[in-house]
Protein backbone atom coordinates (compact mmCIF):
# COMPACT_ATOMS: atom_id res chain seq x y z
CA UNK A 1 0.00 0.00 0.00
CA UNK A 2 0.94 3.77 -0.44
CA UNK A 3 1.92 5.52 2.14
CA UNK A 4 2.79 9.29 2.99
CA UNK A 5 4.61 10.49 5.74
CA UNK A 6 4.35 13.94 7.02
CA UNK A 7 6.23 14.72 10.30
CA UNK A 8 5.76 17.89 10.91
CA UNK A 9 1.92 18.63 11.80
CA UNK A 10 2.70 22.40 12.36
CA UNK A 11 5.00 25.03 11.15
CA UNK A 12 5.29 28.67 11.78
CA UNK A 13 7.73 31.31 10.28
CA UNK A 14 8.29 35.21 9.84
CA UNK A 15 7.10 37.15 6.62
CA UNK A 16 9.86 36.54 3.94
CA UNK A 17 11.25 33.95 5.49
CA UNK A 18 12.18 30.82 4.20
CA UNK A 19 10.63 27.41 5.04
CA UNK A 20 10.99 23.58 4.10
CA UNK A 21 8.29 21.28 4.88
CA UNK A 22 9.04 17.76 4.38
CA UNK A 23 7.17 14.30 2.99
CA UNK A 24 8.30 10.69 2.78
CA UNK A 25 6.75 8.60 1.02
CA UNK A 26 6.63 4.67 -0.19
CA UNK A 27 6.16 3.38 -3.42
CA UNK A 28 6.50 0.07 -5.58
CA UNK A 29 6.29 2.06 -8.76
CA UNK A 30 9.33 2.92 -10.90
CA UNK A 31 7.36 5.77 -12.91
CA UNK A 32 5.44 8.05 -10.41
CA UNK A 33 4.42 11.51 -9.76
CA UNK A 34 4.79 13.61 -6.29
CA UNK A 35 2.50 16.72 -5.26
CA UNK A 36 2.03 19.33 -2.74
CA UNK A 37 -1.35 20.80 -2.39
CA UNK A 38 -2.08 24.16 -0.28
CA UNK A 39 -5.66 23.65 1.81
CA UNK A 40 -6.33 27.41 2.74
CA UNK A 41 -8.82 28.80 5.32
CA UNK A 42 -11.56 28.10 2.81
CA UNK A 43 -10.65 24.38 2.23
CA UNK A 44 -10.30 24.71 -1.75
CA UNK A 45 -7.78 22.32 -2.60
CA UNK A 46 -4.66 24.09 -4.62
CA UNK A 47 -2.07 22.22 -6.47
CA UNK A 48 1.49 23.85 -5.48
CA UNK A 49 3.49 22.44 -7.71
CA UNK A 50 4.46 18.49 -8.70
CA UNK A 51 7.50 16.62 -9.22
CA UNK A 52 7.93 13.56 -11.96
CA UNK A 53 9.90 10.91 -10.37
CA UNK A 54 12.06 10.22 -13.59
CA UNK A 55 13.28 13.91 -14.02
CA UNK A 56 16.50 14.55 -11.93
CA UNK A 57 15.70 18.35 -12.04
CA UNK A 58 13.58 19.47 -8.98
CA UNK A 59 10.27 21.23 -10.33
CA UNK A 60 10.02 25.12 -9.08
CA UNK A 61 6.76 26.76 -9.35
CA UNK A 62 7.95 30.72 -8.53
CA UNK A 63 8.47 31.21 -4.77
CA UNK A 64 7.90 27.08 -4.84
CA UNK A 65 10.47 24.32 -5.25
CA UNK A 66 10.89 21.00 -4.06
CA UNK A 67 13.69 18.80 -2.92
CA UNK A 68 12.97 15.36 -4.64
CA UNK A 69 15.19 12.79 -3.46
CA UNK A 70 14.24 9.72 -4.98
CA UNK A 71 16.82 7.04 -3.41
CA UNK A 72 15.29 8.55 -0.28
CA UNK A 73 12.10 8.66 -0.98
CA UNK A 74 11.52 12.49 0.37
CA UNK A 75 10.06 14.94 -0.96
CA UNK A 76 10.39 18.53 0.94
CA UNK A 77 8.66 21.53 -0.33
CA UNK A 78 10.57 25.29 0.07
CA UNK A 79 8.38 28.17 0.05
CA UNK A 80 10.78 31.40 -0.22
CA UNK A 81 10.06 34.53 0.52
CA UNK A 82 6.79 33.60 2.56
CA UNK A 83 3.87 35.70 2.34
CA UNK A 84 0.40 35.56 4.77
CA UNK A 85 -1.62 34.33 2.22
CA UNK A 86 0.70 31.11 2.26
CA UNK A 87 -0.50 30.32 5.42
CA UNK A 88 -2.58 27.57 5.09
CA UNK A 89 -3.19 23.21 5.24
CA UNK A 90 0.10 21.76 3.02
CA UNK A 91 -0.31 18.13 1.91
CA UNK A 92 1.67 15.66 0.09
CA UNK A 93 0.30 13.48 -1.94
CA UNK A 94 1.52 10.57 -4.55
CA UNK A 95 -0.57 8.63 -7.24
CA UNK A 96 -0.77 4.63 -6.37
CA UNK A 97 0.40 4.45 -9.90
CA UNK A 98 1.22 6.56 -13.00
CA UNK A 99 0.70 10.11 -13.65
CA UNK A 100 -2.92 10.76 -14.29
CA UNK A 101 -4.15 7.20 -13.65
CA UNK A 102 -5.94 6.67 -9.94
CA UNK A 103 -6.30 7.37 -6.49
CA UNK A 104 -3.83 9.80 -4.59
CA UNK A 105 -2.90 9.12 -0.97
CA UNK A 106 -2.22 12.00 1.04
CA UNK A 107 0.42 12.75 3.77
CA UNK A 108 -1.44 13.61 7.32
CA UNK A 109 -0.54 17.20 6.35
CA UNK A 110 1.47 20.16 7.36
CA UNK A 111 -0.04 23.59 9.29
CA UNK A 112 1.99 26.26 8.14
CA UNK A 113 1.68 29.73 9.69
CA UNK A 114 3.18 32.84 8.27
CA UNK A 115 3.88 35.32 10.77
CA UNK A 116 3.34 38.93 10.16
CA UNK B 1 -10.22 25.73 -17.35
CA UNK B 2 -10.77 22.75 -15.25
CA UNK B 3 -13.00 24.48 -12.85
CA UNK B 4 -15.23 21.47 -10.47
CA UNK B 5 -18.26 22.62 -8.50
CA UNK B 6 -19.83 20.98 -5.95
CA UNK B 7 -23.52 21.52 -4.66
CA UNK B 8 -24.44 22.23 -2.00
CA UNK B 9 -21.32 24.25 0.09
CA UNK B 10 -22.71 23.60 3.36
CA UNK B 11 -26.02 20.87 4.21
CA UNK B 12 -27.76 20.28 7.34
CA UNK B 13 -30.01 17.13 7.72
CA UNK B 14 -31.64 15.09 10.49
CA UNK B 15 -30.36 11.88 11.33
CA UNK B 16 -32.10 9.27 9.43
CA UNK B 17 -32.57 10.98 5.98
CA UNK B 18 -31.12 11.08 2.82
CA UNK B 19 -28.87 13.83 1.38
CA UNK B 20 -27.26 13.67 -2.39
CA UNK B 21 -24.89 16.12 -3.20
CA UNK B 22 -23.40 16.90 -6.69
CA UNK B 23 -19.65 17.23 -8.46
CA UNK B 24 -19.36 18.97 -11.79
CA UNK B 25 -16.67 19.66 -14.28
CA UNK B 26 -17.84 22.76 -15.57
CA UNK B 27 -15.32 22.86 -18.77
CA UNK B 28 -13.91 19.47 -19.25
CA UNK B 29 -14.97 16.22 -19.78
CA UNK B 30 -14.16 14.08 -16.63
CA UNK B 31 -13.59 10.50 -17.21
CA UNK B 32 -13.24 9.50 -13.69
CA UNK B 33 -14.16 11.42 -10.34
CA UNK B 34 -13.36 10.95 -6.74
CA UNK B 35 -15.05 11.38 -3.35
CA UNK B 36 -13.13 11.90 -0.61
CA UNK B 37 -13.66 12.58 3.25
CA UNK B 38 -12.26 15.33 5.72
CA UNK B 39 -12.72 15.07 9.16
CA UNK B 40 -11.61 18.28 11.01
CA UNK B 41 -8.01 19.32 11.38
CA UNK B 42 -7.28 15.65 9.44
CA UNK B 43 -6.36 14.84 5.86
CA UNK B 44 -7.86 13.16 3.31
CA UNK B 45 -9.09 9.84 2.77
CA UNK B 46 -10.14 8.57 -0.76
CA UNK B 47 -13.88 6.84 -0.52
CA UNK B 48 -14.31 5.94 -4.05
CA UNK B 49 -13.25 6.20 -7.41
CA UNK B 50 -15.80 6.55 -9.89
CA UNK B 51 -15.66 6.50 -13.94
CA UNK B 52 -18.42 7.07 -16.28
CA UNK B 53 -21.04 4.75 -16.66
CA UNK B 54 -19.68 1.93 -14.71
CA UNK B 55 -20.35 1.04 -10.89
CA UNK B 56 -17.76 3.05 -8.18
CA UNK B 57 -14.99 1.39 -6.65
CA UNK B 58 -15.36 1.63 -3.06
CA UNK B 59 -12.25 1.75 -1.22
CA UNK B 60 -12.03 -1.04 2.02
CA UNK B 61 -13.90 0.28 5.09
CA UNK B 62 -16.25 2.80 3.20
CA UNK B 63 -20.04 1.33 3.06
CA UNK B 64 -21.46 0.80 -0.45
CA UNK B 65 -24.73 0.81 0.50
CA UNK B 66 -24.43 3.73 2.72
CA UNK B 67 -22.38 6.25 0.41
CA UNK B 68 -23.90 5.55 -3.34
CA UNK B 69 -22.77 6.86 -6.31
CA UNK B 70 -23.26 7.37 -9.24
CA UNK B 71 -21.33 8.69 -12.58
CA UNK B 72 -23.92 9.22 -15.33
CA UNK B 73 -22.14 11.69 -17.44
CA UNK B 74 -18.98 12.82 -18.16
CA UNK B 75 -19.82 15.94 -16.07
CA UNK B 76 -21.40 14.87 -13.59
CA UNK B 77 -21.10 12.45 -10.51
CA UNK B 78 -23.51 12.38 -7.30
CA UNK B 79 -22.56 11.37 -3.73
CA UNK B 80 -25.68 10.01 -1.83
CA UNK B 81 -25.31 9.88 1.97
CA UNK B 82 -28.47 7.23 2.82
CA UNK B 83 -29.75 7.18 6.25
CA UNK B 84 -27.51 9.45 7.47
CA UNK B 85 -26.13 9.85 11.36
CA UNK B 86 -24.71 12.49 13.20
CA UNK B 87 -21.28 10.28 12.70
CA UNK B 88 -21.48 11.28 8.91
CA UNK B 89 -21.11 14.66 9.60
CA UNK B 90 -17.42 15.48 7.42
CA UNK B 91 -16.45 17.64 4.64
CA UNK B 92 -16.86 16.15 1.37
CA UNK B 93 -14.58 16.47 -1.54
CA UNK B 94 -14.80 15.48 -4.86
CA UNK B 95 -12.25 15.92 -7.71
CA UNK B 96 -11.99 15.51 -11.35
CA UNK B 97 -9.88 14.37 -14.05
CA UNK B 98 -9.76 14.32 -17.45
CA UNK B 99 -7.76 11.29 -19.18
CA UNK B 100 -3.62 11.72 -18.43
CA UNK B 101 -4.25 14.98 -16.69
CA UNK B 102 -4.22 15.98 -13.01
CA UNK B 103 -7.15 15.70 -10.84
CA UNK B 104 -9.23 18.95 -9.84
CA UNK B 105 -10.57 19.77 -6.66
CA UNK B 106 -14.03 20.64 -6.21
CA UNK B 107 -14.64 23.34 -3.64
CA UNK B 108 -16.20 21.16 -1.21
CA UNK B 109 -19.56 20.53 1.02
CA UNK B 110 -20.02 20.19 4.44
CA UNK B 111 -22.72 17.57 5.85
CA UNK B 112 -24.02 18.30 9.36
CA UNK B 113 -25.94 15.36 10.93
CA UNK B 114 -28.41 16.55 13.41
Amino acid sequence: AQTVTQSQPEMSVQEAETVTLSCTYDTSENNYYLFWYKQPPSRQMILVIRQEAYKQQNATENRFSVNFQKAAKSFSLKISDSQLGDTAMYFCASPSTNFGNEKLTFGTGTRLTIIP
Amino acid sequence: GAVVSQHPSWVICKSGTSVKIECRSLDFQATTMFWYRQFPKQSLMLMATSNEGSKATYEQGVEKDKFLINHASLTLSTLTVTSAHPEDSSFYICSARRQTDEQYFGPGTRLTVT
